[in-house]
């Protein structure tokens, strides 16, 4: 089975704070992404990535940068954490038509 | 741009019977992916059920179906003989293509399932 992994399922973390986010997937994918989940918005995507250093904008990027440095490794990276980042975070990568979502993490910003 | 939209944020069914959770898009392509996918309270997100728009033919998987219209950028899904393990999260997505933008997908707000006993 294809497993996508986050390091985390909950983070609570302090305003102004350095956050990452790691997801880990291990069938050799070559597209990986980000979401954010809210409420009534839906999935909104932050920024995904189809190779390895190879990274674009979603939807909603601002606050917010990703680093790929090994193709199994997509990292979420929240320069300066604010509360209005508390929010679900869905990490996701594909294979042709297949889609496979990590477990989710959490994040509180107090 | 392409937007889903899912018009029913919560529903319920009773066990056994049928539901039908409603999902419209709009876009200008012609050729594209329209997917179901059940996110149960323990967050994992899980496909459900997949339509190419090129096929007139309706998706069926077990107890899922879809109801594809094209022209009217309709593709609702049906859960027939609703299970207790059925209440999730449901989300419609589209996405343009597989080799177009990494094949990154927009989702719709979601639909909170409830199957009751």
């Amino acid at each position: 089975d294809v497993k996508v992994t986050q390091s985390s399922r909950y983070l609570v973390k302090r305003t102004g704070e350095k956050v990452f986010l790691e997801c880990v997937q291990d069938m050799d994918h070559e597209n990986m992404f980000w979401y954010r989940q809210d409420p009534g918005l839906g999935l909104r995507l932050i920024y995904f990535s189809y190779d390895v250093k190879m990274k674009e904008k979603g939807d909603i990027p601002e606050g917010y940068s990703v680093s790929r440095e090994k193709k199994e490794r997509f990292s979420l990276i929240l320069e300066s954490a604010s509360t209005n980042q508390t929010s679900m975070y869905l990490c996701a990568s594909r294979l042709g038509l297949n889609a496979f979502f990590g477990q989710g993490t959490r994040l509180t910003v107090v | 741009a392409q937007t889903v939209t899912q018009s029913q944020p919560e529903m319920s069914v009773q066990e056994a019977e049928t539901v039908t959770l409603s999902c419209t898009y709009d876009t200008s392509e012609n050729n594209y992916y329209l997917f179901w996918y059940k996110q149960p309270p323990s967050r994992q997100m899980i496909l459900v059920i997949r339509q190419e728009a090129y096929k007139q033919q309706n998706a069926t998987e077990n107890r899922f179906s879809v109801n594809f219209q094209k022209a009217a950028k309709s593709f609702s899904l049906k859960i027939s003989d609703s299970q207790l393990g059925d209440t999730a999260m449901y989300f419609c997505a589209f996405m343009k293509g597989v080799n177009t933008n990494a094949g990154k997908s927009t989702f719709g707000d979601g639909t909170t399932l409830t199957v009751k006993p």
